[in-house]
């Protein structure tokens, strides 16, 4: 079955900086789902990437798929308190398997 | 439009009790999967359904089961709760199975003492 592993699990920032949280599969990523959770709440669909290479930005949000090293990363530019949250990657797993796999979830907060 | 509404928002239950959760997908998607998310963890697929047919289900006991109806409202019913039920029951909609960007509603809580 297909694994997701982020990193860092959490992350404590400065409003301001830069930060990257990455996702990486154990298998084949023909699908890769980007996701904000406020603590107890339900999921906000960030991004969503399908091939190799892509590159998705919305705001101050980007997110990468390096198809052949089977992992994407989330990257914030000058962060905000707005920002913080649990970010989940989720993955398709392919064909008729039409689940989403999560990872655990990197918890990031944005000190003012 | 509405989003993915789920009912009700916080649940609380005795351990052996029954309960059943209620989801209504964005309109015009035909297809609902429920995940449990227990704390500290991501969520967990439990099943999905298209058209009123079961499509997925994950690795969960026989005491959990669903079902979609016409109108492709679901519902997911939990027999014989344990305390290790307990966590945030989320459900997601989409236009079809393996449709991008399935959208989640605000989820279910759900403690049993």
């Amino acid at each position: 079955s297909q694994e997701l592993e982020q990193s860092p699990q959490s992350l404590i920032v400065q409003e301001g900086k830069n930060l990257t949280i990455n996702c990486t599969s154990s298998k084949t990523l023909y699908g890769l789902y980007w996701y904000k959770q406020k603590y107890g709440e339900g999921l906000i669909f960030l991004m969503m990437l399908q091939k190799g290479g892509e590159e998705k930005s919305h705001e101050k949000i980007t997110a990468k798929l390096d198809e052949k090293k089977q992992q994407s990363s989330l990257h914030i530019t000058a962060s905000q308190p707005s920002h913080a949250g649990i970010y989940l990657c989720g993955a398709d797993g392919g064909g008729s398997n039409y689940k989403l796999t999560f990872g655990k979830g990197t918890l990031l907060t944005v000190n003012p | 439009d509405a989003g993915v509404t789920q009912s009700p928002t916080h649940l609380i239950k005795t351990r052996g009790q029954h309960v059943t959760l209620r989801c209504s997908p964005i309109s015009g998607h035909k297809s609902v999967s429920w995940y449990q998310q227990v704390l500290g963890q991501g969520p967990q697929f439990i099943f999905q359904y298209y058209e009123k047919e079961e499509r997925g289900r994950g690795n969960f006991p026989d005491r959990f089961s669903a079902r979609q109806f016409p109108n492709y409202s679901s519902e997911l019913n939990v027999n014989a709760l344990l305390l290790g039920d307990s966590a945030l029951y989320l459900c997601a909609s989409s236009l079809a199975p393996g449709a991008f960007g399935a959208f989640f509603g605000q989820g279910t809580r759900l403690t049993v003492v």
